[in-house]
């Protein structure tokens, strides 16, 4: 199994704050990459697929970036409503193993 | 729209064989594969597996193959996750998704509380 670790696992930040999230594959998995966002009671929501295509309808201050091993999610300024917990997939090889999660949290 | 409804929450013992569901609307049910996602209170997202509902074609994770088994019933355009034995680790929240662009899962259902306990 392909193993994915996002780094950090938890983070504080303000709001109007550039936030980065990294997320490292143990084989290089091609951009085949995926963000999640999951708030507190609901269920995950896709934001980026391929490494940096952009949902229909998630906002554009979401970015993602990288390929082969090292993937990058930037929010570029964030908003209350992204505090949240972030996931990264990889789609590369069956089975399609998620990253263990980063929290955002307010500072 | 597209829309992934699941059953509702489930209590059940040790022992027991359990059956969820998710039933798909909106769009066509065979042309998009089916995702399971397991998620233990106050733990992170796992991968369990996919099913085809074309034709059933299933890829299923090591961590869950031989414990649950995948199923569609294309005519009801619905997806099912079942256990033959269940064990209170089994307690958690299944969600259904459906695989779209970049194998990404891009609908996700409302997900599935079932609770194992004697």
């Amino acid at each position: 199994d392909i193993q994915m670790t996002q780094s950090p696992s938890s983070l504080s930040a303000s709001v109007g704050d550039r936030v980065t999230i990294t997320c490292r594959a143990s084989q290089s998995i091609s951009t085949y990459l995926n963000w999640y966002q999951q708030k507190p009671g609901k269920a995950p929501k896709v934001l980026i697929y391929t490494a940096s295509s952009l949902q229909s309808g998630v906002p554009s201050r979401f970015s993602g970036s990288g390929s082969g091993t090292d993937f990058t999610l930037t929010i570029s300024s964030l908003q209350p409503e992204d505090f949240a917990s972030y996931y990264c997939q990889q789609s590369y090889n069956s089975p399609y193993t998620f990253g263990q999660g980063t929290k955002v949290e307010i500072k | 729209e597209v829309q992934l409804v699941q059953s509702g929450a489930e209590v059940k013992k040790p022992g027991e064989s359990l059956k969820i569901s998710c039933k798909g609307s909106g769009y066509t049910f065979t042309s998009y594969w089916i995702g399971w996602v397991r998620q233990m209170p106050g733990k992170g997202l796992e991968w369990m597996g996919i099913i085809s509902p074309s034709d059933s074609d299933t890829r299923y994770s090591p961590s869950f193959q031989g414990h649950v088994t995948m199923s569609v019933d294309k005519s009801i355009s619905t997806a099912y996750l079942q256990w033959s034995s269940l064990k209170a680790s089994d307690t958690a929240m299944y969600y259904c998704a459906r695989q779209g662009l970049g194998i990404s899962l891009d609908y996700w259902g409302q997900g599935t509380q079932v609770t194992v306990s004697s």
